[in-house]
């Protein structure tokens, strides 16, 4: 049971460059968010999928977007890469919304 | 949303007990305590939460005061592992199907333990 993985583990990236952070989880769970966490600060929310099939914007959702693959994977993308998009991308699934959430060990993008 | 206080950073010795304060002086009726940690270069994870009882699970104890607005995580022999920083967040049970069931993450306190 690996619970929430993400790949790839680093990235480096040039500005305007596009890529997708993946996502999986295999305790069956129907809700899943991204994070990213900047240097020194808490985790803030880009996206999330309440349930297989939905998809809603979080608090800082501009320059992303999101798919929600299956009830397992959910993906993030970045379309065209800017310097403050550099940070700690961090995944995680719970149960149903509200429930408490299982994280993955993180992405660290670097945008230069 | 409710806010929560923590100290910005706290040290311990190892194998000691370790209390971790949180105020909340503005906490609603509805509102539970959660706790998570982050321990270095890796994703939060679940610690405990409660409501107005104390709480135990392997991993902690959650106390909480009385008036409920503040609370305190027992780690009860704190060992090199759980050197970390401790996030304490109010989760409403009404509104966290309208906000998605994000966490509200603040700073949290980072904590040291010595050998």
């Amino acid at each position: 049971n690996a619970g929430v993985t993400q790949t790839p583990k680093f990235q480096v990236l040039k500005t305007g460059q596009s890529m997708t952070l993946q996502c999986a989880q295999d305790m069956n769970h129907n809700s899943m968010y991204w994070y990213r966490q900047d240097p020194g600060m808490g985790l803030r929310l880009i996206y999330y999928s309440a349930s297989e099939g939905t998809t809603d914007k979080g608090e800082v959702p501009n320059g992303y977007n999101v798919s929600r693959l299956n009830k397992r994977e959910f993906s993030l993308r970045l379309e065209s890469a800017a310097p403050s998009q550099t940070s700690v991308y961090f995944c995680a699934s719970s149960v149903q919304e509200g429930d408490t959430q299982y994280f993955g060990p993180g992405t660290r993008l670097t945008v230069l | 949303d409710a806010k929560t206080t923590q100290p910005n950073s706290m040290e311990s010795n190892e194998e000691e007990p370790v209390h971790l304060p949180c105020n909340h002086s503005t906490i609603s009726g509805t509102d539970y305590i959660h706790w998570y940690r982050q321990l270095p270069s890796q994703g939060p994870e679940y610690v405990i939460h409660g409501l107005t009882s104390n709480v135990n699970n392997r991993m902690a104890s959650l106390a909480i005061a009385e008036d409920r607005k503040s609370s305190t995580l027992i780690l009860h022999r704190a060992t090199l592992r759980d050197a970390a920083v401790y996030y304490c967040i109010l989760r409403d049970v009404y509104m966290i199907y309208n906000q998605g069931g994000k966490l509200i993450f603040g700073q949290g306190t980072e904590l040291s333990v010595k050998p």
